[in-house]
This record gives structure tokens, sequence and C-alpha cells, in this order.
């Protein structure tokens, strides 16, 4: 049980195009999910808090603009990178927390993007 | 403020040897803490946890006993695997969110 989905697992776009990653809780009903950006050999640093049906909370120094979160379902939530640079490229992991789990997160497989 | 220190990596074992990873956390209140572990190319996996003092979280043959007193968290296994091979993340929870520390990596060569 506790199985998170990401798509797609992989992506390369190039430099000015947006991308959009989807996370999906597949047994359970996710009321808070979260995205993380993890640099090669690095820890995984929190982008973005989603709750279902509300606005996301960023962390301080994300840029909201530039990653846009919908939480639209208790099963899904979408990160979508606007305009996305060569910068941008990274690991993106997201997890997931369904009420009266309290404290623990479970995670997607991650998403890899490469901008060119 | 809240953090994590862990002992930094890489760690090389050979097979069956022991392990033991360092965690060290500060925070206010009485977090439960969490070690996550990471295979090549893929997202994080829960691996054990406890959630007030003195508790043990086991699984796999790992292990971790929350210590208030030294504010540890440690990873042990007394005989690890080459398929351990992995990266390990010890975490804890604060209000809303999880901090973790910044990943160790063990290489267990045959």
């Amino acid at each position: 049980g506790a199985v998170v989905s990401q798509h797609p697992s992989w992506v390369i776009c190039k430099s000015g195009t947006s991308v959009k990653i989807e996370c999906r809780s597949l047994d359970f009903q996710a009321t808070t999910m979260f995205w993380y950006r993890q640099f090669p050999k690095q820890s995984l640093m929190l982008m973005a808090t989603s709750n279902e049906g509300s606005k996301a909370t960023y962390e301080q120094g994300v840029e909201k603009d530039k990653f846009l979160i919908n939480h639209a379902s208790l099963t899904l939530s979408t990160l979508t990178v606007t305009s996305a640079h060569p910068e941008d490229s990274s690991f993106y992991i997201c997890s997931a927390r369904y009420t009266g789990s309290q404290e623990t997160q479970y995670f997607g497989p991650g998403t890899r993007l490469l901008v060119l | 403020g809240d953090s994590v220190t862990q002992m930094e990596g890489p760690v090389t074992l050979s097979e069956e040897a022991c392990l033991t990873i360092n965690c060290t956390y500060t925070a206010t209140g009485y977090p439960s803490l969490f070690w996550y572990v990471q295979y090549p190319g893929e997202g994080l996996q829960l691996l054990l946890k406890a959630t007030k003092a003195d508790d043990k979280g086991s699984n796999k043959g790992f292990e971790a006993t929350y210590r208030k007193e030294t504010t540890s968290f440690h990873l042990e296994k007394g005989s690890v695997q080459v398929s351990d091979s992995a990266v390990y993340f010890c975490a804890l929870s604060v209000p809303g969110k999880l901090i973790f520390g910044q990943g160790t990596e063990l290489s267990v060569k045959p």
C-alpha cells in the first residue's frame, strides 16, 4: 500500500518550453503532497507543499511563478516548470501524505528533467 | 533551527561487514525520526522510523534507536549485502514537513 507514482520518469525539453510533471497517489487519498528538488549527490530540497483544493505553500527562494503547482484532486498533484532553462535541470521528487499518517510521507520514484 | 546532520560518505564496506551511519539532530519539541533509502535512479523509500524517545525502528535487518539524551538516531546493520548499496537519508519531522540530512552513500563490495 501507499504507492506514489510520477510521470514522466524522464523528460528532455528545449530551453523556453514548459514541462508538466504528474504525481499520483495510487491507493490512498493524499490530502497533502510535497515537491522536492534534488541535485546530484545532494539532499532533497523542499520546494513547496500543496493541500488539495488550496494554493501551494512555497519555500523561501522558490519562485512560485516559475514552478506552478496544482493539487486538483486527492490523488493528483502537478508541477509545471514554466519557461524551463538549463539550470532547472534536476531530479524532481514528489511525496504524499494521507490523513492519519501524521508525519510519514510516501515518495514517488522521481522525474529527471534535462533542459537543453 | 531544526536540522539533521549525517556522517559524510561515501562509506565503502565489504559484504557481511557491520554498518553504522551516524545521525544527530537539533529540534525543538519531540519530533519523529526517520531513515529513508534511495537506490540509484529512484525516489526515496521509508526504511524505518521512531516516534518517541527510546523507540527502536527496524526493517530489513536495519535498526535505529531514538536517543533523546544524545539527540541521535544512528542506523545500524549487522551484516550488509551488496544490495544494500544506496544513499541513506536521516530525517526528522517538524509540523507540516520533513527535514533531511545530506545523505550518506553506502557502497558494499562483494
